[in-house]
């Protein structure tokens, strides 16, 4: 079955740490993107890439790094930097240039710094 | 920027209809969608709208737009306790992009 997988669910660290999550779609999908969910906010976006080797900032991106080396993955990295880490956090992906396609999203990782 | 809002909560019996309502203020938007989340889970896709509709029916389902108001509502018709969830909507605009802006969503509660 075609899906986006994100691991861990549950990823814990400590303050000052940069810590990687991780992103895989076998939709054939030719963008994605990471968001964060925090309670009462609803979803920010962070990064987005529409193509392999191109990624766009979003409106929360400071602290933030992704890579898109592959069609497949885009992983993304919470660094120290990120003054507010702990949230959760949603990989998805859509194919670009159907306008109507929806994104479609993994199940999460819910990250802890402490 | 586009904004999206939503109230934060629902309460509703179960056997009752739900609406669920939700404001977008960019006029350039031409799909809306509604998304459902599961507690510790994703958001599945639970239907869309094109702009240039008003009304949208899918089994208990029904979306109604309002473009002039930017309103958007979605009606659950006897909703149920697998009906408990935080439901979003969000907006795709007309800039080239794939971009969606999401509400702030808004979590059902089912009462027996």
């Amino acid at each position: 079955d075609g899906g986006i997988t994100q691991s861990p669910k549950y990823l814990f660290r400590k303050e000052g740490q940069n810590v990687t999550l991780s992103c895989e779609q076998n939709l054939n999908h030719d963008a994605m993107y990471w968001y964060r969910q925090d309670p009462g906010q609803g979803l920010r976006l962070i990064y987005y890439s529409q193509i392999v080797n191109d990624f766009q900032k979003g409106d929360i991106a400071e602290g933030y790094s992704v890579s898109r080396e592959k069609k497949e993955s885009f992983p993304l990295t919470v660094t120290s930097a990120q003054k507010n880490p702990t949230a959760f956090y949603l990989c998805a992906s859509s194919n670009f240039g159907d306008y109507n396609s929806p994104l479609h999203f993994g199940n999460g990782t819910r990250l802890t710094v402490t | 920027g586009e904004d999206v809002e939503q109230s934060l909560f629902l309460s509703v019996r179960e056997g009752d209809s739900s609406v669920i309502n939700c404001t977008y203020t960019d006029s350039s938007s031409t799909y809306l969608y509604w998304y459902k989340q599961e507690p510790g889970a994703g958001l599945q896709l639970l239907t869309y709208i094109f702009s240039n509709m008003d009304m949208k029916q899918d089994q208990r389902l029904t979306v109604l737009l309002n473009k002039k108001d930017k309103h958007l509502s979605l009606r659950i018709a006897d909703t149920q306790t697998g009906d408990s969830a935080i439901y979003f909507c969000a907006e795709k605009g007309n800039f080239g992009n794939e971009k969606l802006t999401f509400g702030t969503g808004t979590r059902l509660t089912i009462i027996p």
